[in-house]
């Protein structure tokens, strides 16, 4: 079974632009996350989404935003970018987390964003 | 705030030497506990979890982790380490305690060096 891919997996922009990038999840998965990852701030949760609702919401400005098809393939969009922006983007995918039991997330490669 | 510490930022230990990675959570309860892996440049791979039952759990790559409830603590081990190991290792806790299902807090993670 494939794992989770995201593309692309690198991206360099300029401050002010925006930028989206796209998550496959594993087949079946229908919940799919999205972490930033920083030297400073380490691993940090941005949001989650399950069957096309968000259902779960770090703590990050309106600028970040996301969405979820009914395919499960999710986006993220990040407006107006920051030099704090830069970072590695990791998405994960996991079942459906309404068991009872925390699903267990699989990770993809990440998207490495550096906005100069 | 819940939070997850891994007080050891850097370990170096040689080839062959046994390894112990130290995680403490802050929870009222148990939460559902995490391992991963990840190599420079890469996603994070799952190592190893624990939600409920035997609290010594069994992972991939020879690594094992006890879970013990009077310490809030989740430490990663391998009997021997080799070369390819070297790598960054994330404790996280997800689940309800963590404010949803599918949202893992990380600690900041321990960076492992292993010399020949």
């Amino acid at each position: 079974k494939a794992g989770v891919t995201q593309t692309p997996r690198y991206l360099i922009k300029t401050r002010g632009q925006q930028v989206t990038l796209s998550c496959s999840p594993i087949s079946g998965h229908r919940s799919v996350s999205w972490y930033q990852q920083t030297p400073g701030q380490g691993l940090q949760f941005l949001f989650e989404y399950f069957s096309e609702t968000q259902r779960n919401k770090g703590n990050f400005p309106g600028r970040f935003s996301g969405r979820q098809f009914s395919n499960s393939r999710s986006e993220m969009n990040v407006s107006t970018l920051e030099l704090g922006d830069s970072a590695l983007y990791l998405c994960a995918s996991s079942l459906t987390g309404t068991s009872g039991a925390a699903d267990t997330q699989y990770f993809g490669p990440g998207t490495r964003l550096t906005v100069l | 705030a819940q939070s997850v510490t891994q007080p050891d930022i850097h370990i170096t230990v040689s080839e062959g030497a046994s390894l112990e990675l130290r995680c403490n959570y802050s929870y009222g309860a148990t939460p559902y506990l995490f391992w991963y892996v990840q190599s420079p440049g890469q996603g994070l791979q799952l190592l190893l979890k624990y939600f409920s039952g035997d609290t010594l759990v069994q992972g991939i790559k020879g690594f094992e982790a006890e879970f013990k409830r009077s310490q809030s603590s989740f430490n990663l081990r391998k009997p021997s380490v080799h070369w390819s190991d070297a790598a960054e290792y994330f404790c996280a806790v997800g689940g309800l305690f963590s404010g949803g299902y599918n949202k893992l807090i990380f600690g900041a993670g321990t960076r492992l060096a292993v010399h020949p």
